[in-house]
C-alpha cells in the first residue's frame, strides 16, 4: 500500500519565479491538504482540495494556488516567489467520509528561494 | 479560533527515564487531538490520537498521551525513553465543529541522552 508521495524532493528557485509541487495521496484517500513548514516552526495550513475544488484555505496569499485531478492527486503552485517562501511543503491525504479525518503526511518538498 | 501551544522548545531526558512533552490547546468546540513525530529531512509520522472515550490514549512505539479537558492539555508521555526517540514532536488539534484542517503547535525537540 503506497503512502503519500511528493515530488520533487528538493527544489531551488530564484525570486520572482514560479514553482509547481506535486502530491499523490495514499491509496483510498480522496482529500489532499497542503502545509508550509518554515524552518523551526510547525506546519501551517495552506489549503485543502476535495472533489477537485478548494474547500478550505488558510491565511496565505493568492500567489498560492492548487489543483486536484480526477485521480485525487494534487499540485501546489506558487507564483512570484519570495525569499520567505523557502520552506518544507508537506502534503497530507485523508478520507473525507471519515469522521476522525486522520491525515497521513508525505515526506515533503524542500523549496529554497534564492 | 483554534490554537496549540507547546511551552517547551527543547526537552532533554536520559535514556531509560520517563519523558513528557507538553501540549495545551484552545478550540471553541470539542477537539480531536493528535501527536506527530518528525525525524530530520522527513515528513510527519502519526503517533496517536484522541477522539473520545478513555482519557489515556496509547499509540505507536510505546508512546501514550493523556487528555485533560479541564486543563485543555494533551501531554505526550513514554515510561522509558530511547535514544532513537530523539526527534521533533508536534501536537495538533482539529475542532470537530469547524473545518477540516489541523492546527499544529510549534514543535518540541526531544533529545534523549545515552
Amino acid at each position: 500500500d503506497a503512502g503519500v508521495t511528493q515530488s520533487p524532493t528538493h527544489l531551488i528557485k530564484t525570486r520572482g519565479q514560479q514553482v509547481t509541487l506535486r502530491c499523490s495521496p495514499k491509496s483510498g484517500h480522496d482529500t489532499v491538504s497542503w502545509y508550509q513548514q518554515a524552518l523551526g516552526q510547525g506546519p501551517q495550513f495552506i489549503f485543502q482540495y476535495y472533489e477537485e475544488e478548494e474547500r478550505q484555505r488558510g491565511n496565505f496569499p493568492d500567489r498560492f494556488s492548487g489543483h486536484q485531478f480526477p485521480n485525487y492527486s494534487s499540485e501546489l503552485n506558487v507564483n512570484a516567489l519570495l525569499l520567505g517562501d523557502s520552506a518544507l511543503y508537506l502534503c497530507a491525504s485523508s478520507l473525507r467520509s471519515s469522521e476522525i479525518y486522520e491525515q497521513y503526511f508525505g515526506p515533503g518538498t524542500r523549496l529554497t528561494v534564492t | 479560533a483554534q490554537s496549540v501551544a507547546q511551552p517547551e522548545d527543547q526537552v532533554n531526558v536520559a535514556e531509560g527515564n520517563p519523558l513528557t512533552v507538553k501540549c495545551t490547546y484552545s478550540v471553541s468546540g470539542n477537539p480531536y487531538l493528535f501527536w506527530y513525530v518528525q525525524y530530520p529531512n522527513r515528513g510527519l509520522q502519526f503517533l496517536l490520537k484522541y477522539i473520545t472515550g478513555d482519557n489515556l490514549v496509547k499509540g505507536s512505539y510505546g508512546f501514550e498521551a493523556e487528555f485533560n479537558k479541564s486543563q485543555t492539555s494533551f501531554h505526550l508521555k513514554k515510561p522509558s525513553a530511547l535514544v532513537s526517540d530523539s526527534a521533533l514532536y508536534f501536537c495538533a488539534v482539529r475542532d470537530r465543529n469547524y473545518g477540516q484542517n489541523f492546527v499544529f503547535g510549534p514543535g518540541t525537540r526531544l533529545s534523549v541522552l545515552p
